[in-house]
């Protein structure tokens, strides 16, 4: 089993709907998720981090953790053409050890059809 | 957020040869290094990851002969990819942190090609 594991997609979504991406985690004991975006041939930015169970809003993003699921997402409100990129779900796996690392699933190319 | 410069941004060099990539943190000490490695269509693979003044741990199966991490500051980390075969062509990205949050920053990135 992958530590971090996304839905490769492509997931295509009309311009202004909501898009919805979701990433489960192996590892019981990671505390911090984050939610990063990369456009092609470039490096990732970050979104959104997320630590307490439940949804944290920012704009148009709001990341969802369920931690007894082991489940967290990313919704996109009033997608636009430019969210069209793979968004990558990223986990701190063992937070409070000298081995805490921070590990990328595979990735979901989204893509917002005008 | 804060700045990671990572150079070059392209390289191409002949196989066999040896490459570096410099990593920079700019407006914060980076504690921790981590070097990933991402090939066309894939998720990041991270390669090795670096606490200033210490030994990289490497991850299984990569090969720290092959892949040289220096981290002699908290500002700066190298990778030297060593006797490069074109299979080792990719894009490498290096990441500091953590940040105030536990996220890392990335640098630019590097592409190599080994012909």
């Amino acid at each position: 089993q992958k530590e971090v594991e996304q839905n490769s997609g492509p997931l295509s979504v009309p311009e202004g709907a909501i898009a919805s991406l979701n990433c489960t985690y192996s590892d019981r004991g990671s505390q911090s998720f984050f939610w990063y975006r990369q456009y092609s041939g470039k490096s990732p930015e970050l979104i959104m981090f997320i630590y307490s169970n439940g949804d944290k809003e920012d704009g148009r993003f709001t990341a969802q953790l369920n931690k007894a699921s082991q489940y967290v997402s990313l919704l996109i409100r009033d997608s636009q053409p430019s969210d069209s990129a793979t968004y990558l779900c990223a986990v701190n796996i063992r937070p409070y050890s000298s081995a805490s690392k921070i590990i990328f699933g595979s990735g979901t190319r989204l893509s917002i059809r005008p | 957020g804060a700045v990671v410069s990572q150079h070059p941004s392209w390289v191409i060099c002949k196989s066999g040869t040896s490459v570096k990539i410099e990593c920079r943190s700019l407006d914060f000490q980076a504690t921790t290094m981590f070097w990933y490695r991402q090939f066309p269509k894939q998720s990041l693979m991270l390669m090795a990851t670096s606490n200033e003044g210490s030994k990289a741990t490497y991850e299984q199966g990569v090969e720290k002969d092959k892949f040289l991490i220096n981290h002699a500051s908290l500002t700066l980390s190298t990778l030297t990819v060593t006797s490069a075969h074109p299979e080792d062509s990719s894009f490498y990205i290096c990441s500091g942190g953590p940040g105030p949050t536990g996220e890392l920053f990335f640098g630019e990135g590097s592409r190599l090609t080994v012909l």
